[in-house]
């Protein structure tokens, strides 16, 4: 819902760094963030921004730009337990989120 | 609960009948929340709780789904005359109140995974 794209499918390696690109409608924009899904299991919360920048957490940063309508994730020194998808949710009122379909990333070796 | 908890975990049921998806949150959280994942899909939003209330159903597909929530705790969603496009998992999320998803985001359960034959 909300026009939320992502790419479908990222492939790195490991080590490397990857962003991985969200984009979304404007109007009435709230919050964005991002959770990571591996297969078979729940979402877990990764990060959240509501103002434009950057926010770094450990390996993870994601970055916000609410003229633009646009967020990434970038993930550094890559794991192989990263291989996941990744959500792009934003809200657009006080009580819920539209998710985007998800990045699905593979780490290789 | 240390977790938000989900029953049953896998259920398989014949077209046409019923079925009841149970989600308990974490105790305290005000806000509940059903989302379905069909298979490859991002999370579909069904509906929301505040305590008992339920200020958005604008994303059940049909008069078919039904949720209520009791005590400000456990929420039970309902499919009536389950239908094979009504298979995929659903996810229940809470958070301690509807503000507090910015602090929080949303905590998940594991999900039913329904499939409807």
């Amino acid at each position: 819902g909300q026009n939320i794209d992502q790419p479908t499918e990222m492939t790195a390696t490991e080590g490397a760094i990857v962003q991985i690109n969200c984009t979304y409608q404007t109007s009435g924009f709230n919050g964005l963030f991002w959770y990571q899904q591996h297969a078979g299991e729940a979402p877990t919360f990764l990060s959240y921004n509501v103002l434009d920048g950057l926010e770094e957490k450990g390996r993870f940063s994601s970055f916000l730009s609410r003229s633009k309508g646009y967020s990434y994730l970038l993930l550094k020194e890559l794991q192989m337990k990263d291989s996941a998808s990744y959500l792009c949710a934003v809200s657009y009122n006080f009580n819920k989120f539209y998710f985007g379909s998800g990045t699905k990333l593979n780490v290789k070796p | 609960g240390a977790g938000v908890s989900q029953s049953p975990s896998n259920k398989v049921t014949e077209k046409g009948k019923d079925v009841e998806l149970r989600c308990d949150p974490i105790s305290g959280h005000t806000a509940l929340y059903w989302y379905r994942q069909s298979l490859g899909q991002g999370l579909e939003f069904l509906i929301y709780f505040q305590g008992n209330s339920a200020p958005d159903k604008s994303g059940l597909p049909s008069d078919r789904f039904s949720a209520e929530r009791t005590g400000g705790s456990v929420s039970t969603l309902t499919i009536q005359r389950t239908q094979q496009e009504d298979s995929a998992v659903y996810l229940c999320a809470s958070t301690p109140r509807t503000g507090g998803i910015y602090n929080y985001g949303y905590t998940f359960g594991s999900g039913t995974r329904l499939t409807v034959v």
